[in-house]
């Protein structure tokens, strides 16, 4: 079935570092990908999105690329900040589905 | 403000005894859903709902029970809670027609602990 793998955590990185967190899928057809974001004591909230081969999501310095031939959907971000702190989601949405399915989440833990 | 609103936010309840926790969202979206998230699994969808009246299983149903009676509302019942139970609960929402790309928008959470 369909699945997403993300790196363990926790990750740990000093203020400024950079960041890469991975991400890599298994589905069939051409699933829409996304990095959710969960801040302490909140819910998710969408990171950025990709939903075609090669389409690259950005926000708030983050990025991350649709990678078929890899499926790959790894995240990353040049400077990292204390209060980028938070659990990242990677997960994907079939493309003949309705469920969001997720990966297990990251830790990502900056310290200044 | 656009917003999930769940209820309760904290629960601690024992064995057996029947429990709801409240989901409602004020952005007109027809599509709903409930997930829980446990440490190393990440988040699993119980249930969902495509539009009033419409609910599907998602991968984790055993032991909950949702009604769509009205597009605003989405309940998450629990007739008998077991310790398994025992997790943080998510209601979520997606806008109508985003279908494939549409993201979802969570609610804060609901944390349960059956005794």
């Amino acid at each position: 079935g369909d699945s997403v793998t993300q790196m363990e955590g926790p990750v740990t990185l000093s203020e400024e570092a950079f960041l890469t967190i991975n991400c890599t899928y298994t589905a069939t057809g051409y699933p829409s990908l996304f990095w959710y974001v969960q801040y302490p004591g909140e819910g998710l909230q969408l990171l950025l999105k990709a939903t075609k081969a090669d389409d690259k999501g950005s926000n708030k310095g983050f990025e991350a690329t649709y990678r078929k031939e890899t499926t790959s959907f790894h995240l990353e971000k040049g400077s990292v900040q204390v209060s980028d702190s938070a659990v990242y989601f990677c997960a994907l949405r079939r493309q003949a589905g309705t469920a969001l399915i997720f990966g297990k989440g990251t830790t990502l833990s900056v310290s200044s | 403000e656009a917003q999930v609103t769940q209820n309760p936010r904290y629960l601690i309840t024992v064995t057996g005894k029947k429990l709801t926790v409240t989901c409602s969202q004020n952005m007109n979206h027809e599509y709903m859903s409930w997930y829980r998230q446990d440490p190393g699994l990440g988040l699993r969808q119980i249930y969902y709902s495509m539009n009033v009246e419409v609910t599907d299983k998602g991968d984790v149903p055993e032991g909950y029970k949702v009604s769509r009676k009205e597009k605003r509302n989405f309940p998450l019942i629990l007739e008998s809670p077991s310790p398994n139970q025992t997790s943080l609960y998510f209601c979520a929402s997606s806008p109508p027609g985003t279908g494939l790309t549409g993201e979802l928008f969570f609610g804060e959470g609901s944390r349960l602990t059956v005794l």
